[in-house]
């Protein structure tokens, strides 16, 4: 199946510890981007790739990191510099022949 | 970056009515999607229509480009239509989306 995986589905974390969260799509996009929603809001622009070994931050680029070592692979770690990490973080991606972006059903982290 | 309100934030709707959801953006856009959020989170493709007119069983969507503006139609609605819908415009140079806060529906049988 073509589509975006993203892992796990749930997570759960005590405060000061670093967490990855993994996004993996096999229908060869080039750009990949990581969002987080909070309740009743929008989705906000953490990071994007748009090619392997290079990223952009986002509007909220704070307390994140990424990495795009391979053209599937986008992980996002929330580190404990991260004020209020709890959130539901989504992962898409898009193509360059057509941009319509495509989105991973998305992780739902809480930190205790 | 481009800004974007939808409307209304929320709307209420008995099964079988037909609505209307607008999208107003701040710049000239190179994309736009609209996206039906269910209410376990998946955010499903309903739209790719940076401009003209598009169908697609009950629904449908107008992008008016030089306007700035967009519309959902969602005709004879469904329990199964409830959930949040987004817009999200890109511009500039990149294609990025760029998302407003949406709006919440709930159909009633």
């Amino acid at each position: 199946d073509g589509g975006i995986t993203q892992s796990p589905k749930y997570l759960f974390r005590k405060e000061g510890q670093n967490v990855t969260l993994s996004c993996e799509q096999n229908l060869n996009h080039d750009a990949m981007y990581w969002y987080r929603q909070d309740p009743g809001q929008g989705l906000r622009l953490i990071y994007y790739s748009q090619i392997v070994n290079d990223f952009q931050k986002g509007d909220i680029a704070e307390g994140y990191s990424v990495s795009r070592e391979k053209k599937e692979s986008f992980p996002l770690t929330v580190t404990s510099a991260q004020k209020n990490p709890t959130a539901f973080y989504l992962c898409a991606s898009s193509g360059m022949a057509s941009t319509e972006a495509f989105f991973g059903q998305g992780t739902r982290l809480t930190v205790v | 970056g481009i800004q974007v309100e939808q409307s209304p934030p929320d709307l209420i709707l008995q099964e079988g009515a037909n609505s209307t959801l607008r999208c107003n953006f701040s710049d000239s856009v190179n994309n736009l999607q609209w996206f039906h959020q269910n209410p376990w989170g998946q955010l499903i493709n309903l739209f790719y229509i940076p401009s003209g007119t598009k169908q697609n069983g009950r629904l449908s969507a107008t992008t008016v480009a030089t306007e700035r503006y967009s519309l959902l139609y969602i005709s004879s609605s469904q329990t199964t239509d409830s959930g949040v819908y987004f817009c999200a415009p890109s511009s500039g140079g990149s294609y990025i989306p760029t998302f407003g806060r949406g709006t919440s529906l709930i159909v009633h049988p």
